[in-house]
């Protein structure tokens, strides 16, 4: 899927700071976070409707969402914890927040934290 | 309680058909969908359905029951490229988030 790009793809950190970015060539309005463990399901962190941040999981606030216009998602990431690596994948999905129910998925970027 | 839930595994043959099972439990209910996801790849979208019966896809068909909290899906004459985990996700109604089940992993022998 390269209408959903997302960089950079890997990322090794100790306890640096660093941003991930996506940016969806779909026109959606609607886009997501979402974080994935090992053998674990994808797991919301935040998403945004037409730029507004609508719905903040609890996440540790060293993750910081940016959404500077409505093609284009970014997550900061600072300090990190060995308990972030992960992959973390940026999607998107037409309509809105409350209507949009098919995901589309970027290809992640896998953080590995040392 | 509330929630997703899958069977962690499922084996199948090549050239037969596979069943994955989903159930699921929310505050209401507003669409449901299947993913598929290879090792190391992103999901990507399969079916999504809101309404009780079966939708016929060709290689992939779902089926719903809102009733009864149960969806499955269906893939015919298999391959061994469809051994992948399958995600079930729900969306609750008036709700933001979608559910994603834990996924069940397909292993298709020849």
């Amino acid at each position: 899927n390269t209408k959903i790009t997302q960089s950079p793809r890997y990322l090794i950190l100790g306890r640096a700071n660093k941003s991930l970015e996506c940016e969806q060539h779909l026109g959606h309005n609607a886009m997501y976070w979402y974080k994935q463990s090992a053998e674990k399901p994808p797991e919301l962190m935040f998403l945004y409707n037409l730029k507004q941040l609508i719905r903040n999981e609890t996440v540790p606030s060293r993750f910081i969402p940016e959404c500077p216009d409505s093609s284009k998602l970014l997550l900061h990431i600072s300090a990190v914890d060995p308990e972030d690596s992960a992959v973390y994948f940026c999607a998107s999905s037409p309509g809105t927040v409350y209507s949009g129910n098919t995901l589309y998925f970027g290809e992640g970027s896998r953080l590995i934290v040392v | 309680g509330q929630g997703v839930e899958q069977p962690a595994k499922l084996m199948s043959v090549e050239g037969t058909f596979a069943r994955v099972n989903c159930t699921y439990s929310t505050s209401g209910f507003n669409g449901l969908s299947w993913y598929q996801q290879r090792e190391g790849q992103a999901p990507v979208f399969l079916s999504y359905v809101v309404l009780d019966g079966l939708k016929d896809s060709g290689h992939f068909s779902t089926f719903l029951s809102r009733s009864n909290g149960y969806s499955y899906l269906l893939l015919t004459e298999l391959q061994i490229k469809d051994s992948a985990s399958y995600l079930c996700a729900v969306r609750e109604a008036n709700a933001y988030k979608v559910i994603f089940g834990k996924g069940t992993h397909l292993h298709v022998l020849p």
